[in-house]
């Protein structure tokens, strides 16, 4: 089946960038939607359709696929923003949607 | 605005069946065109889809689960619910139900979600 690879960790100060990578095979041709996720809390989406944001989230949040990597960019990271973040796509040759790894973004 | 929210016993013996049911609120299960799934995350893990129905009742599952769960809806009651055979405790996680547009390749993304329910699998 389709695999979604996340780093498991990113570190990074606060105003900074901070960018979350998700690898899979030619994954420049789905559409790659990623996810919020903080502690006891159901995830929230951030980005749909790789690069749109929903309403009500910061234009902070942003989103790009190409190639074999799809990439979250969280712009002047913020201590809210401190969370765990997940890629989503759906896998059209097994009828499944998969989720990334997931990734732990941590505010210094 | 549509929330969802998950209901069923939070803890279940092994070789038991999970049955979960989502209520949803504030619209029609038969309004749109969207899709309604459940995913679960094991504590501290990440998250795995389980399945999918489109009000139809259509169905696609996780292949991995595929033997053992049944996803059915109730447009009368504005539910669907989840039916997992046999588990055994891998099988305990927090379970999430959420709504996934049916417009299209791609247009598959998660919202909005429940807030989840924990459920357990001990004797």
């Amino acid at each position: 089946s389709y695999v979604l690879t996340q780093p498991p960790s990113v570190s990074v100060a606060p105003g900074k960038t901070a960018r979350i990578t998700c690898g899979g095979n030619n994954i420049g041709s789905k559409s790659v939607h990623w996810y919020q996720q903080k502690p006891g809390q159901a995830p929230v989406l951030v980005i749909y359709y790789d690069s749109d944001r929903p309403s009500g989230i910061p234009e902070r949040f942003s989103g790009s696929n190409s190639g074999n990597t799809a990439t979250l960019t969280i712009s002047r990271v913020e201590a809210g923003d401190e969370a765990d973040y997940y890629c989503q796509v759906w896998d059209s040759s097994s009828d499944q949607s998969v989720f990334g790894t997931g990734t732990k973004v941590t505010v210094l | 605005q549509v929330q969802l929210q998950e209901s069923g016993p939070g803890l279940v013996k092994p070789s038991q069946t999970l049955s979960l049911t989502c209520t949803v609120s504030g619209g029609s299960i038969n309004s749109g065109s969207y899709y309604w799934s459940w995913i679960r995350q094991p504590a501290g893990k990440g998250l795995e889809w389980i399945g999918r129905i489109y009000t139809s009742g259509s169905t696609n599952y996780n292949p991995s689960l595929k033997s053992r769960v049944t996803i059915s809806v109730d447009t009368s009651k504005n539910q669907f619910s989840l039916k997992l055979s046999s588990v055994t405790a891998a099988d305990t996680a927090v379970y999430y139900c959420a709504r996934a547009p049916s417009g299209g390749p791609g247009t598959d993304w998660f919202d909005p979600w429940g807030q989840g329910t924990l459920v357990t699998v001990s004797s």
